[in-house]
């Protein structure tokens, strides 16, 4: 079974500051990789998703994530966030097939003015 | 965006009482999931259907059963509730053949408290 591990539980940053949220995953042959966000007291929203293809991602409210392979990496990055970026965002990834989705644990991010 | 709404929003119930979760969606998806969200846990899969009277468990599946008698209901039963069930619910409904790109579209919880 697939497996996923974001390394931060907690980012802190200030506003229209750089962000990345890191985002591992265990080794397959082929996977899928996803970002979702939760906005405060609200179910989970598609961010990006990664099948195939171009390894830069880009997804809603101007963030992206780059897959790479060698490293099984599936890191979020936005160059400038907003006090509305403030949210939890979950990893996660499925082998390429008929299996369900495997979130990590979550990471807080926590924008400042 | 879809709609998947979840009953009841809030509940608190003893130890030892049976519970159910509703879960229903307009948008006649066929895979629909239940997930539990606990802090330093993530979302974690509790069972999952691949269609009307199909379900299977998923990672954390022990002291819970579902149901699914339409396509737009799913339903999920703690027989005995525990303290460890305290947790909030998420349900989830996904459309097309269930091969795993398409994505997940969420409810807005359940918060359930068992004391």
């Amino acid at each position: 079974a697939q497996s996923v591990t974001q390394l931060d539980s907690q980012v802190p940053v200030f506003e229209e500051a750089p962000v990345e949220l890191r985002c591992n995953y265990s080794s397959s042959v082929s996977v899928y990789l996803f970002w979702y966000v939760q906005y405060p007291n609200q179910g989970l929203q598609l961010l990006l998703k990664y099948l195939s293809g171009s390894t830069l991602v880009k997804g809603i409210n101007g963030f992206e994530a780059e897959f790479n392979k060698s490293q099984t990496s599936f890191h979020l990055r936005k160059p400038s966030v907003h006090i509305s970026d403030t949210a939890e965002y979950f990893c996660a990834v499925s082998d390429s097939g008929y299996s369900t989705l495997t979130f990590g644990k979550g990471t807080m991010l926590l924008v400042s003015p | 965006d879809a709609g998947i709404t979840q009953s009841p929003r809030h509940k608190v119930t003893e130890t030892g009482t049976p519970v159910t979760l509703r879960c229903h969606q307009t948008e006649n998806h066929r895979y629909m999931y239940w997930y539990r969200q606990d802090p330093g846990h993530g979302l974690r899969l509790i069972h999952y259907s691949y269609g009307v009277k199909d379900t299977d468990k998923g990672e954390v599946s022990d002291g819970y059963s579902v149901s699914r008698s339409k396509t737009e209901d799913f339903l999920l039963t703690l027989e005995s509730a525990t303290s460890s069930q305290t947790s909030v619910y998420f349900c989830a409904s996904q459309a097309g053949t269930g091969v795993t790109n398409e994505k997940l579209f969420f409810g807005s919880g359940t918060q359930l408290s068992v004391l």
